[in-house]
Formats: C-alpha cells, structure tokens, sequence
C-alpha cells in the first residue's frame, strides 16, 4: 500500500469546513484512497473511501486530485465533536484469498475551536 | 447499525497471568482483526482472521495467540502477560476491504 503524508495537527472554527489535506504521490492506479477519524477514546471510525470521482456522504467529502497524487477531506460545517485525529489510508481493492488490516499512520489531529 | 463489542472497557492483570480479550461482531462478516495501540506507534497489526478456524499474523504476533471458534467471535489470548503488553487493544470486522468497524477498545494494564 502506498505511503501518505499528512500534517500533524490542524485548527479550525466551528461552523466552518475544516479541509484535510493528504500527499499520496505514489499511489498506484487501482489503490483507493480511504479516511477514517479516531475521537479520544474511541476506536476508529471509517469516513469515506474513493478511487479517483469525488465522493460525499453524510459524514464528509472528498475530492481527489486528477493526477491522484493528493487528496482532501472536507468537513462542511466542524463541531466540537469533529476533533479527533484523522487517518488518511491507501490501498488497494479486495482480491480475495483473505483480508489483510489496514495501515496507519499518524494521522492530522484536528481541532476545532469554539 | 454493524457493531462490534469488546467485552471489557478497562482491564488490569498482573504479569504472568493468561489474558483473554473477547471480540463479537453482529454484521456476518468474514474478516476479523486485533490491533493494539500505543502512543507514538499508532495502531499495529497483531493477528487477523479471514474465516472460521483461520487465522493469519499481523505486524507484531510475539506473545499473542487468537481463536475463532464461531464467525461472529475473535478472541485475542495473552498466553503470560507482560509489562510491555500494557496497552489500547482494539478489535475490528469487515466484509471486504472497503470498510472496517472497530470496537470501543481495551484499555489493559498489566502490573
């Protein structure tokens, strides 16, 4: 799975979209790109996951660069119980013949500010 | 809602004793882990399962032996507890590589 980059820690405003960058410039054509927070305390929580098409659920969006080598999260409208730090992950797609787990690395620790 | 339930929040044990952290999951999935967590280190890979009776190692097996007996159910077994096995211990399914569910955690402490 490809390495990602991401900075360690970040601040934003509630009520205002807080964007998370990530730097995946090794990514290879069919690993996606996956986004998971962990809250403090808690176990981590899956967000959303892409291959190269934007994506929005309820939780969050995420835009992918054309050349996939980068990628942001963005929360629309941060609350205070948005801080956690946030995990950015690439892989590749399910093949079969058993799973393997995911990789984390440090994350970017958001915070939100009232 | 999918949910995976650790049987313990916090746990303290005292060093030498048989550990067992119990998983279960309520989504039928097939694939199941245990990661442990320790600051500086993020998460790492302790064992894995893809089926019933199957289990693979994950980045750091030394010291832990798992079991699945039934799909829903990975326990994770600390066959004589250590210090440096103090630690978040957290248990996660998925169904494929999409997606995977974590529990709340186990906080343990070994003394």
């Amino acid at each position: 799975d490809a390495k990602t980059t991401q900075p360690t820690s970040m601040d934003c405003a509630e009520g205002r979209a807080a964007n998370l960058p990530c730097n995946h410039s090794t990514i290879s054509g069919n690993e996606y790109v996956y986004w998971y927070r962990q809250i403090h305390s808690q176990g981590p929580q899956y967000i959303i996951h892409g291959l190269k098409n934007n994506e929005t659920n309820e939780m969050a969006s995420l835009i992918i660069t054309e050349d996939r080598k980068s990628s942001t999260l963005i929360l629309p409208h941060a609350t205070l119980r948005d801080t956690a730090v946030y995990y950015c992950i690439v892989r590749a797609p399910y093949s079969g013949g058993g799973a393997d787990g995911l990789t984390f690395g440090k994350g970017t620790h958001l915070i939100i500010q009232p | 809602d999918v949910k995976v339930t650790q049987s313990s929040r916090y746990l303290v044990k005292r060093t030498g004793e048989k550990v067992f952290l119990e998983c279960v999951q309520d989504m039928d999935h097939e694939n199941m882990f245990w990661y442990r967590q320790d600051p500086g280190l993020g998460l790492r890979l302790i064992y894995f399962s893809y089926d019933v009776k199957m289990k693979e190692k994950g980045d750091i097996p030394e010291g832990y032996s798992v079991s699945r007996e039934k799909k829903e159910r990975f326990s994770l077994i600390l066959e004589s507890a250590s210090t440096n096995q103090t630690s978040m211990y957290l248990c996660a399914s998925s169904l494929n590589r999409a997606e995977a569910f974590f529990g709340q955690g186990t906080r343990l402490t070994v003394v």
